[in-house]
């Protein structure tokens, strides 16, 4: 069945760069788009970014814009999320999603990224 | 970006009574495809989120029947025609394609 597990959250100060990783298995990652999405502690789901199957497209949440970058490996089935000039604001659940044209069908457990100093 | 308001914010229902969440969006989002990309999602105490519905009014499988969506345009909303304990939590919209994706602020379910 479809797995995702993300990986790679912890404490990072402000202004510090962090590399979230989400292994997809049970499907053939390259033929998926993928997403992250992240929910601050207590808060609502939040949209970040996306990238199609090839990593042909990424598109960006406005609030982190210009600061994460979505990537993806698919011969290590590896969904990637590069995130620089880190703020407090930032804390919180990131999950990795998988696409399912105009929607999400999956989910991973989430990992948990504190922001603080 | 596309806002999309749900209402209520939260909900004390009784077990066995039905459950109505509402969600407007600031414009409407028809893709190009035709269709209203609006999905529902469930996020129980401690776990990831769940899709219910897709494309405004399609259960997923393995969804129990007592729920259901509709509506069209800027206004959608997710039914539990009976309520149970296992429905406590949090309910989400989410519209797509346009950019960036956007979910509601979320909707609480609790049992009264």
């Amino acid at each position: 069945q479809v797995q995702l597990v993300e990986s790679g959250g912890g404490v990072v100060q402000p202004g510090g760069s962090l590399r979230l990783s989400c292994a997809a298995s049970g499907f053939k990652l390259s033929q998926f788009a993928m997403h992250w999405v992240r929910q601050a502690p207590g808060k609502g789901l939040e949209w970040l970014a996306h990238v199609r199957g090839d990593g042909s497209a990424k598109y960006y949440g406005d609030s982190v814009t210009g600061r994460f970058t979505i990537s993806r490996d698919n011969s290590k089935n590896t969904l990637y999320l590069q995130m620089d000039r880190l703020r407090v604001e930032d804390t919180g659940i990131y999950f990795c999603a998988r696409d399912a044209y105009c929607s999400i069908d999956s989910w991973g457990q989430g990992t948990l990224v504190t922001v603080s100093s | 970006d596309v806002v999309m308001t749900q209402s209520p914010l939260s909900l004390s229902v009784t077990l066995g009574q039905p459950a109505s969440i509402s969600c407007r969006s600031s414009q409407t989002f028809v893709h190009s495809d035709g269709d209203t990309h609006l999905s529902w999602f469930q996020q129980r105490p401690g776990q990831s989120p769940r899709r219910l519905i897709y494309k405004v009014s399609r259960r997923d499988s393995g969804v129990p029947d007592r729920f259901s969506g509709s509506g069209s345009g800027t206004d959608f909303t997710l039914k539990i025609s009976r309520v149970e304990a296992e429905d406590v939590g949090v309910y989400y919209c989410m519209q797509a394609p346009h950019w960036p994706w956007t979910f509601g602020q979320g909707t609480k379910v609790e049992i009264k």
